[in-house]
């Protein structure tokens, strides 16, 4: 079965640090992916993990663990613009045809001053 | 703005009507999707396109057709709709469906069953 979790909520203040963990259970694996979506809003492209080890882009690092079926997004010198739902989602391929995205639950991060 | 462009922005319609939504990109991407994302839940896929042709339909009723007139657009007609269909519809797009290269979502139509 295909099963991807990840903390309904959490909450962080402006310039910590904060960890968003996702674990997954796919039939298969092609990467994964964090998406940032703000309230009614489209999903927005974070990152990418493919192979195991940590990926950085500016404030935004995410780490993925194929073994364990573990991710997470990590955001630095938090800002109150940081605060939306962020989506990890797993590439799972589809009858080895077609790879299609399955979302995880969301976390919705609220940054507070 | 998001570089793929979904109309309308809001719909609202009765559960005998026909309308249809739109969507557009013109980055060249052979992949397009259709999502139902309904009020703090994410995305459900519900089409995959590529090259044009259905690839994915995750066995969504058939009071929902899509289609596909060319590699720029993406349709998705609606007729008969329940209260229950009312959520935010995204469109989005990608270089193809394999590989790396992330879907790029657009804006979405909020649509609303009477």
């Amino acid at each position: 079965g295909q099963n991807i979790d990840q903390p309904t909520e959490m909450t962080a203040t402006e310039g910590a640090i904060v960890q968003i963990n996702c674990t997954y259970q796919t039939s298969g694996f092609n990467g994964l992916f964090w998406y940032q979506q703000h309230a009614g809003e489209a999903p927005t492209f974070l990152s990418y993990n493919v192979l195991d080890g940590l990926e950085e882009k500016g404030r935004f690092s995410s780490f993925l663990s194929r073994s364990k079926g573990y991710s997470y997004l990590l955001l630095k010198e938090l800002q109150m613009k940081d605060s939306a739902s962020y989506l990890c989602a797993v590439r799972d391929n589809y009858g080895g045809a077609t790879n299609k995205l399955i979302f995880g639950t969301g976390t919705l991060l609220a940054v507070q001053p | 703005d998001t570089e793929v462009t979904q109309t309308p922005k809001h719909l609202v319609m009765g559960m005998t009507n026909k309308k249809s939504l739109k969507c557009e990109q013109h980055m060249g991407h052979r992949a397009m999707y259709w999502y139902k994302q309904k009020a703090k839940k994410p995305p459900e896929l519900m089409f995959v396109y590529s090259y044009e042709k259905l690839s994915i339909n995750e066995s969504v009723p058939s009071r929902f057709s899509p289609e596909c007139p060319n590699s720029s657009l993406l349709n998705l007609h609606l007729h008969a709709l329940q209260p229950e269909d009312s959520a935010l519809y995204l469109c989005a797009s990608s270089q193809t469906t394999q590989g790396s290269q992330p879907q790029h979502f657009g804006d979405g139509t909020r649509l609303s069953i009477l």
